[in-house]
C-alpha cells in the first residue's frame, strides 16, 4: 500500500493564478481530510469528507473548495492564489472517526 | 471549543539524557488522545491513540500516558534519531471526525 500520496511536492504560484492539489489514498478510507501547517502554529483543518459526495468546511476554508467523486481521491482546488495562502498542505485520511494518516505534504509558494 | 497546548516548544537533550514532553487538553468529551511524530519537510506520523484515563501505550523508547486533563510523551535514553517535532491532537465525541492539534514541541537530542 502507498497509503497517501499527494501532488505535487512543490509549487510557484502567482497572485491571481489557480490550481489544484492532488490527493489519493489506498487504504479504501471513507474520511478524508486536508490540513494548511504555518511555521510555529498547529495543523489547521481546511475542509474534510466522510465519503464520497459528502464534504464538509473545517476551521479555515476560505479561498478553497473540494469535492470528492471517489473514494480515493480529494482534490483541493485553490482559486484566485493570495500570498496568505502560502503554506504546507496535508492530506489525511481514516477510517471512521480513527486515527488519520496524512501524506507527504505539498509546499506552496505565492509570490 | 476544543484546546491542545504543548510544552515546552523546543527541548534539547543530550542522547541518553530522559525526560518528557506535555500536553494539555480541553474537551468536551475525549474520543482519543493521539501523539505523532513529524520529520521535517515529511507529513506526521502516526504514534499512539489514548482513549481513556490511566493508559499507557510503549514503543521503543517512547511511552505516552494519560489523565483527564493532559498527556505525557516520556522518551527513555533518547538517541539522536529521536530529534524531531511531536504533535498532540485531541479528538471529541460528537458527530464528527475532527481533531484539534497543539503547535507542536520540536526535541532535538544531541550525541
Amino acid at each position: 500500500n502507498a497509503g497517501v500520496t499527494q501532488t505535487p511536492k512543490f509549487r510557484i504560484l502567482k497572485i491571481g493564478q489557480s490550481m489544484t492539489l492532488q490527493c489519493t489514498q489506498d487504504m479504501n478510507h471513507n474520511y478524508m481530510y486536508w490540513y494548511r501547517q504555518d511555521p510555529g502554529m498547529g495543523l489547521k483543518l481546511i475542509y474534510y469528507s466522510v465519503g464520497a459526495g459528502i464534504t464538509d468546511k473545517g476551521e479555515v476554508p476560505n479561498g478553497y473548495n473540494v469535492s470528492r467523486s471517489t473514494t480515493e481521491d480529494f482534490p483541493l482546488r485553490l482559486e484566485l492564489a493570495a500570498p496568505s495562502q502560502t503554506s504546507v498542505y496535508f492530506c489525511a485520511s481514516s477510517y471512521r472517526q480513527e486515527t488519520q494518516y496524512f501524506g507527504p505534504g505539498t509546499r506552496l509558494l505565492v509570490l | 471549543e476544543d484546546q491542545v497546548t504543548q510544552s515546552p516548544e523546543a527541548l534539547r537533550l543530550q542522547e541518553g539524557e530522559s525526560s518528557s514532553l506535555n500536553c494539555s487538553y480541553t474537551v468536551s468529551g475525549l474520543r482519543g488522545l493521539f501523539w505523532y511524530r513529524q520529520d521535517p519537510g515529511k507529513g506526521p506520523e502516526f504514534l499512539f491513540t489514548l482513549y481513556s484515563a490511566g493508559e499507557e501505550k510503549e514503543k521503543e523508547r517512547l511511552k505516552a500516558t494519560l489523565t483527564k486533563k493532559e498527556s505525557f510523551l516520556h522518551i527513555t535514553a533518547p538517541k539522536p534519531e529521536d530529534s524531531a517535532t511531536y504533535l498532540c491532537a485531541v479528538g471529541s465525541t460528537g458527530a464528527n471526525s475532527k481533531l484539534t492539534f497543539g503547535k507542536g514541541i520540536t526535541l532535538s537530542v544531541r550525541p
